[in-house]
């Protein structure tokens, strides 16, 4: 079992321009989450899918931020135009969907916009 | 809405000496309380659990007790170890809403110096 595999480690965009994130969760688990964490926030709740779904994406800036899960092996969390204020960890998580389960954690994407 | 509280950003300790992290909560559902610890270039990962009243929660040395009198959830140890130099969050399940998502406070970072 590798874990929740985020990709890239590592991402530097300049002002306007777009970021993909990629998460691919445990297999065989259904729900996946995705937080932003910083140094002043901490965790920040982002969006949530469960078996692909979404069901919950109050944390998510409405008018840049967008995610989507294709299928159960991976999501995406993309930001348009991407602002100096989105310099952030990402982190994408994933559990089974049963209430109060453990969230595994991937290892997260830092993202810096220049 | 529901939210955590964590009041020490950071936390100096000398190696040996007894830690205390503070969480408390605001929730208007039932109530299940987490501790994430997250090491240096690590993801985070699950520390410990409860939602039993007044009963004590351990794992790897650690130890926590809900209390819902007082809606807290601290976290402590005897004797602090080098190795414990970490981020701690305290979480709050999210019965209100969709389910499993978690709300993270904004962490305590613990330093543990010799």
């Amino acid at each position: 079992n590798a874990g929740v595999i985020q990709t890239p480690r590592h991402k530097v965009t300049g002002k306007g321009q777009e970021a993909t994130l990629w998460c691919e969760p445990i297999s065989g688990h259904s729900a996946v989450f995705w937080y932003r964490q910083t140094i002043v926030q901490g965790l920040e709740f982002l969006t949530y899918f469960r078996n692909q779904a979404p069901i919950d994406d109050s944390g998510m800036p409405k008018e840049r931020f967008s995610a989507q899960m294709p299928n159960q092996s991976h999501s995406t969390l993309k930001i348009q135009s991407t602002q100096p204020q989105d310099s952030a960890v990402y982190l994408c998580a994933s559990s089974l969907a049963q209430s109060q389960n453990t969230l595994y954690f991937g290892a997260g994407t830092r993202l810096s916009v220049l | 809405g529901d939210s955590v509280t964590q009041t020490e950003g950071l936390v100096t300790l000398t190696e040996g000496l007894p830690v205390m992290l503070n969480c408390t909560y605001q929730t208007a559902y039932s109530t299940f309380l987490f501790w994430y610890v997250q090491h240096l270039n690590e993801a985070p990962k699950l520390l410990l659990k409860s939602s039993t009243d007044n009963k004590r929660t351990e794992h790897q040395g650690f130890h926590a007790t809900l209390h819902k009198s007082s809606s807290s959830f601290h976290l402590q140890k005897s004797s602090a170890q080098l190795s414990d130099s970490a981020l701690y969050y305290c979480a709050l399940s999210d019965h209100g809403g969709s389910g499993n998502k978690l709300i993270f406070g904004t962490g305590t970072l613990l330093s543990v110096k010799p």
